[in-house]
């Protein structure tokens, strides 16, 4: 089975602080991609990789910037927390095509006070 | 700007019954279809993918899908408790890997 890893599910930061979140998978998927999920709004594309090094903007990527530097890690960064960017993260993955389903992490819940 | 439609509900159906979900998306190269089952808390798991029109059938689950209307269902048959959860519509285009979700459909199954 694909497994998808968060590095956290529950994380409480301060304003102006950097933050890591850290998504590996484990079955050498080509494409990656962080989402945040809030009520209402469903789910939003912040970035997405589809090769290491490689990386796209999403729909609402301001105030985050991300690293794939291996093929199975995919790092989301905040470089200075906002109150704002308090939400779910979700990491998923998926082999190539269009065709291919995405697999999803746990999640990572973010506080920002 | 592709869009994917989903009635937020909640759809609330008693046990036993069928329940229908239904999805909307305005792109019409629009190729892959997917839905994914969320409970609360949880992250979303696929449920069904169907990627030509008329219906696919797994187990209590049938998803129809119709290119020429722009619209995908899902069917849940025998409908359970353990159901009720929010069903993601997710929606890709020909020779992109990156799908559109919809927001979702709160699923109610009371005993």
């Amino acid at each position: 089975d694909v497994k998808v890893t968060q590095s956290s599910r529950y994380l409480v930061k301060r304003t102006g602080e950097k933050v890591f979140l850290e998504c590996v998978q484990d079955m050498d998927h080509e494409n990656m991609f962080w989402y945040r999920q809030d009520p209402g709004l469903g789910l939003r594309l912040i970035y997405f990789s589809y090769d290491v090094k490689m990386k796209e903007k999403g729909d609402i990527p301001e105030g985050y910037s991300v690293s794939r530097e291996k093929k199975e890690r995919f790092s989301l960064i905040l470089e200075s927390a906002s109150t704002n960017q308090t939400s779910m993260y979700l990491c998923a993955s998926s082999l190539s095509g269009s065709n291919d389903e995405q697999f999803f992490g746990p999640g990572t819940r973010l506080t920002v006070l | 700007q592709k869009e994917v439609e989903q009635n937020s509900g909640p759809l609330s159906v008693p046990e036993g019954a069928i329940a229908s979900l239904n999805c909307t998306y305005s792109d019409r190269v629009s190729q892959s279809f997917f839905w994914y089952r969320q409970y609360s808390g949880k992250s979303p798991e696929l449920i069904m993918s169907i990627y030509s029109n008329g219906d696919k059938e797994d187990g209590r689950f049938t998803a129809q899908l119709n290119k020429a209307s722009q619209y995908v269902s899902l069917l849940i048959r025998d409908s359970q408790p353990s159901d009720s959860a929010t069903y993601l519509c997710a929606v890709s285009p020909g020779g992109s890997y990156i799908p559109t979700f919809g927001r979702g459909t709160s699923l109610i199954v009371h005993p």
